[in-house]
């Protein structure tokens, strides 16, 4: 079965400007969460959805923000971007059984912020 | 909060050598366990996984993992190293509970460099 799906892959975007990225989980999948990575920070945990409905959220910023469809596919936005916004953004699907099945990855989409 | 300490950022070892990657975690309550790896410019894969069955998990790639509730650790080893396993491995912790809802502590990640 197709894995979890991350769209674009690179992006390159300016100081100020904003961006919108997209997960699509795999299906069957109805929990989406995301994670942003870097080299100082490591992987720290942005929000989680769940049935279009925000149920977990980490210490980002307000600028920081997302959705989830009916379909379970999510975005993510990212709003006036900053130089340390660059970083490496992780999509993870997860059944409806909860955090003990694991958490199935994508491959990411790496921000350049200018 | 969760938290989980990876010791050693980079681990090196010669192919055919023993390797050893350490994972601590904090919770006073037995969590969630996982092992990623991670290959450059890619995701995360899921190696092995802790949900409180066996405290001794065998992952592929002879790679397993050892929880151990007195520790709080969950560390993880190979007998005998491969070239291919040279990568960037994480542990991370997940709580339990049905509204716990499915978020990952991570640790800082250990490169493995294998030396041939």
């Amino acid at each position: 079965k197709a894995g979890v799906t991350q769209t674009p892959r690179y992006l390159i975007k300016t100081r100020g400007q904003q961006v919108t990225l997209s997960c699509s989980p795999i299906s069957g999948h109805r929990s989406v969460s995301w994670y942003q990575q870097t080299p100082g920070q490591g992987l720290q945990f942005l929000f989680e959805y769940f049935s279009e409905t925000q149920r977990n959220k980490g210490n980002f910023p307000g600028r920081f923000s997302g959705r989830q469809f009916s379909n379970s596919r999510s975005e993510m936005n990212v709003s006036t971007l900053e130089l340390g916004d660059s970083a490496l953004y992780l999509c993870a699907s997860s059944t409806p059984s909860g955090p003990g099945d694991g958490y199935t990855f994508g491959s990411g989409t790496r921000l350049t912020v200018v | 909060a969760q938290s989980v300490t990876q010791l050693g950022s980079h681990v090196s070892v010669s192919e055919g050598a023993l390797v050893l990657l350490r994972c601590n975690y904090s919770s006073s309550v037995p969590p969630y366990l996982f092992w990623y790896v991670q290959y450059p410019n890619q995701g995360l894969q899921l190696l092995l996984k802790y949900t409180s069955a066996a405290t001794l998990v065998k992952g592929i790639n002879g790679f397993e993992a050892e929880f151990k509730k007195s520790e709080t650790s969950f560390h993880r080893t190979k007998p005998s190293a491969h070239m291919s396993d040279a990568a960037e491995y994480f542990c991370a912790v997940s709580d339990k509970g049905n509204n716990a809802g499915n978020m990952l502590t991570f640790g800082g990640g250990t490169r493995l460099m294998v030396k041939p």
